[in-house]
């Protein structure tokens, strides 16, 4: 199956800076790639998505750029707020889904 | 329009219980899926059912099993409850009639097995 690893798994920056996560998968044959955000006891929610015919994909605040080469993808956060704090996930399709262990995102008001 | 709906949202067991979870989806999606989530942990694949009368195991099938009852509803039973199975159950369900799609969740039951 497919093997999806995220760094990093904690991540703690100040409010208005800048936060990025990595995720890099094995299978060359897999062509979409969500993110998942999950607040403290609620569900995964989807943030973002990419497919692999586009290298990059914005929606306000939040982007998501994909190296098909090096088979890996980041998701980026910019301004961040303190409602940003949760944990993030991404994931890999290839069949069913394959998902990263998570990102614990802290901002410090 | 409700989504991802499962049933309970609670649960507390004795070990050697059964039970059984419910999900079901309003969306008229094909693909329904069983999660696991353990405190601080990732989401783990227990089964999955591509498209109505299929089942397939995940990562963690041990100790589940599972019938898509139709294609609204898939359900995921206990036989013999053991404490390593306490644990938050998510459901989810995807679309595969177009393009690439996301997984929609449910908001999960959270087992307690003592």
């Amino acid at each position: 199956g497919e093997n999806v690893e995220q760094h990093p798994s904690t991540l703690s920056v100040q409010e208005g800076d800048s936060a990025v996560i990595k995720c890099t998968y094995s299978d060359s044959a897999s062509n979409y790639f969500p993110w998942y955000k999950q607040e403290l006891g609620k569900r995964p929610q989807l943030i973002i998505d990419i497919r692999s015919n586009v290298g990059e994909k914005k929606d306000q605040r939040i982007a998501v750029t994909l190296n098909k080469t090096a088979k890996h993808f980041s998701l980026h956060i910019t301004e961040t707020q303190p409602e940003d704090s949760a944990v993030y996930f991404c994931a890999v399709d290839f069949n069913k889904f394959y998902f990263g262990s998570g990102t614990k995102l802290n901002v410090k008001p | 329009n409700a989504g991802v709906t499962q049933t309970p949202k609670f649960q507390v067991l004795k070990t050697g219980q059964s039970m059984t979870l419910q999900c079901a989806q309003d969306m008229n999606h094909n693909s329904m899926y069983w999660y696991r989530q353990d405190p601080g942990m990732g989401l783990r694949l227990i089964y999955y059912s591509a498209s109505e009368g299929t089942t397939d195991k995940g990562e963690v099938p041990n100790g589940y099993n599972v019938s898509r009852l139709n294609k609204r509803e898939f359900s995921l039973r206990l036989e013999s409850a053991a404490p390593s199975q306490t644990s938050v159950y998510f459901c989810a369900s995807r679309s595969l009639s177009s393009s690439n799609q996301p997984q929609h969740f449910g908001d999960g039951t959270r087992l307690s097995i003592l």
